[in-house]
C-alpha cells in the first residue's frame, strides 16, 4: 500500500541526547514536511523541503535538524539543543501545485526521560 | 489578524444536530483549501477539499467564500462517530504554494 511510515511510534529522550525520527514515503510526492503538536495545540511547522538536497527552515527549527537526500526519505533529528521536545511530531507529504493536500504518517510521541 | 482562524468551540452537540463550523484566512491570494479531521492522538486525516462553488460528500458540505475570505463545513445528521478535532488548511498562491496553514481546530462532541 502507498502511504507514509514514521518510526518510532513512541520515543524517548535522554538529557542531552540527539534522536532522529524516521519519515519514508512511497506515493512520489516532491514535498515533505515536519510538525510538531502539543497538547490541546495547533500543527506547528518545523520544516520541509520542496525537492531533493534542499530543505527550509519552518516557524520552530531551532533545536531541531533534517536532510533529504532520497525523495521518499525525509528523517528529524531532535538535538539536545531542543529543551521542550515532549510532542506529537508528524511528518507529511504532497505533491506540488495548488490543489494537492497533505498526508500524513502516523506520527512519533516522543518524551523525555 | 491571524492567517488561519477557527472558531473556538468545543462544540457540544446531540445526535442527528446539524452543525457548521467556520475558518477565516488573512491571505487574500490563498489558492485551496481543505478541511481535516483529527481523532484524539492520531495524525489529522483528509476530510474534503473545498472548491469554489461548494462542494458536498454524504453529510459533510463544504463551501468557500472568497470575498469575505472564510471557508465553512456543514455536518447534517450527526453521528457518535464524527466527534473530532475539525482542522481547516489553507495553502498560499505563487511563492508560498509550498506552505500549507492549519487552523488550531474545533473540538466536535456528538452526544447520545
Amino acid at each position: 500500500d502507498g502511504g507514509i511510515t514514521q518510526s518510532p511510534k513512541y520515543l524517548f529522550r535522554k538529557e542531552g541526547q540527539n534522536v532522529t525520527l524516521s519519515c519514508e514515503q512511497n506515493l512520489n510526492h516532491d514535498a515533505m514536511y515536519w510538525y510538531r503538536q502539543d497538547p490541546g495545540q495547533g500543527l506547528r511547522l518545523i520544516y520541509y523541503s520542496q525537492i531533493v538536497n534542499d530543505f527550509q527552515k519552518g516557524d520552530i527549527a531551532e533545536g531541531y535538524s533534517v536532510s533529504r537526500e532520497k525523495k521518499e526519505s525525509f528523517p528529524l533529528t531532535v538535538t539536545s539543543a531542543q529543551k521542550n521536545p515532549t510532542a506529537f511530531y508528524l511528518c507529511a507529504s504532497r505533491l506540488q501545485g495548488p490543489g494537492q493536500p497533505q498526508h500524513f504518517g502516523d506520527g512519533t510521541r516522543l518524551s523525555i526521560l | 489578524r491571524k492567517e488561519v482562524e477557527q472558531d473556538p468551540g468545543p462544540f457540544n452537540v446531540p445526535e442527528g444536530a446539524t452543525v457548521a463550523f467556520n475558518c477565516t484566512y488573512s491571505n487574500s491570494a490563498s489558492q485551496s483549501f481543505f478541511w481535516y479531521r483529527q481523532d484524539c492522538r492520531k495524525e489529522p486525516k483528509l476530510l474534503m477539499s473545498v472548491y469554489s462553488s461548494g462542494n458536498e460528500d454524504g453529510r459533510f458540505t463544504a463551501q468557500l467564500n472568497r470575498a469575505s475570505q472564510y471557508i465553512s463545513l456543514l455536518i447534517r445528521d450527526s453521528k457518535l462517530s464524527d466527534s473530532a478535532t475539525y482542522l481547516c488548511v489553507v495553502i498560499g498562491s505563487g511563492g508560498s504554494n509550498y506552505k500549507l496553514t492549519f487552523g488550531k481546530g474545533t473540538l466536535l462532541t456528538v452526544n447520545p
